[in-house]
Parts: structure tokens; sequence; C-alpha cells
């Protein structure tokens, strides 16, 4: 069974930096792209940042280019989603999110989310 | 950004109910539709891919339909274990786009 668990969700200041972490387990982490998506509270899914299977590849929402950056250690079976320059609209429960083997953005297994909360 | 509009916004049905939820793209997206479910405090669970193929493990009283920009979920029998927010997601065109959620709630 695919497990992804998420860790590194705090109270932080605006203006301040994070980084997020993604742990994958029960699959062989190295084959499929991940992605990283919130939910602001109340309201809907958005899609912020993916990377490709071996990690030369990436993609980021307009909202956060420039200001987040995703990476992975296939050798830790792990993500990551550094934010810089956070802002209060960034305050979401941040979920990683595995790919289908087809397409980057068709998601087939979720992690349960930790929540970030940028505020002073 | 293709928009996704999910209706109706929330809905209040019995157990037993046949349920149907609907999801508009802004533009064709021929079928690359997915159906989430999110129940409170959890993360989304993958319903169905390809607007009409079940994730595995997922029951087939879940079935969807559409290919274009209209797209339908539907619950067969709702169980109170289905009570829950239902997301749609277009992953045809970067980026992609959820609609805004179909709250089923008990009557």
């Amino acid at each position: 069974e695919v497990q992804l668990v998420e860790s590194g969700g705090d109270l932080i200041q605006p203006g301040g930096s994070l980084r997020l972490s993604c742990a994958g387990s029960g699959l062989t982490f190295s084959k499929y792209a991940m992605s990283w998506v919130r939910q602001a509270p109340g309201k809907s899914l958005e899609w912020v940042s993916a990377i490709s299977a071996g990690g030369a590849n990436t993609d980021y929402a307009d909202s956060v280019k420039g200001r987040f950056t995703i990476s992975r250690d296939n050798s830790k079976n792990t993500q990551y989603l550094q934010m810089n320059n956070l802002r209060a609209e960034d305050t979401a429960v941040y979920y990683c999110a595995k790919a289908a083997s087809s397409t980057w953005y068709l998601f087939d297994s979720w992690g349960q989310g930790t929540l970030v909360t940028v505020s002073s | 950004d293709i928009q996704m509009t999910q209706s109706p916004s929330s809905l209040s049905a019995s157990v037993g109910d046949r349920v149907i939820i609907t999801c508009r793209a802004s533009q064709d997206i021929r079928n690359y539709l997915a159906w989430f479910q999110q129940k409170p405090g959890k993360a989304p669970k993958s319903l169905i891919y390809a607007a009409s193929s079940l994730q595995s493990g997922v029951p087939s009283k879940f079935s969807g339909s559409g290919s274009g920009t209209d797209f339908t979920l539907t619950i067969s029998s709702l169980q109170p274990e289905d009570f829950a927010t239902y997301y749609c997601q277009q992953y045809k065109s970067f980026p992609p786009t959820f609609g805004q959620g179909t709250r089923v709630e008990i009557k």
C-alpha cells in the first residue's frame, strides 16, 4: 500500500521560510512524478508544484513561482517544498500527491497533509 | 487556465438515494477528468480517472461519464460513508485545475 507522509508545517510570520517534506513508502518512489497540492481553509484544492520522476523537470503555479522550490531525493524516497517569502494567502493544508504513471497531473495517492499558517 | 464548475455546490440526500453531481469545463478537455472524495479533516481520495474509469478498490456504486466539457459523477445508492465533499479535476492542460466542490449532506 502506498503511503505518503508530509511533515514540516508550522506557524510562520509573513516573509518567512519553511521547508515541507513528503516521505513515500510502499512504492518505487523514483518511478513517479510527484506534486504538492494545497487547500486553504474552507476552500477547494489548488495545485502548487510538480517534479518529474528523476527530478530534472519542475513546474509551478503562477501564485508561487519564484518563491517556492520543489525538489526530491530518491535515495530517501522523499520530496520537498522549500517555501520562501511566505504570504498570508499561502496559509493552507499542503498535500503531497503521487502522479499516476501515465501523466504528471493525474493524482492517484495522497498524503494526510501538513498545515502551514502564515500570520503575525 | 481551464475553469471547472461543479453543480450543485451542495445537496441534501437520504441513504439509498441516487446522487448525480455535474462538472463543466470552460474548454474541451476530452476525457482528462478525475473525481475525488474528501471527508472533513482528511486527504482527498481518488475515485475516478479518464472520466469513467474506477480507481482500484473503489466500489462500483460510483460511476462517471462525459467527455468534452460536460461530466457527471453518479453515486447509485448513497450510504452513510458517502457523505463527503466531491471534487472534479482536469488534467488535460497545464495547470491542472479543480472544481469548487460539491458537499453531499444527510437529509
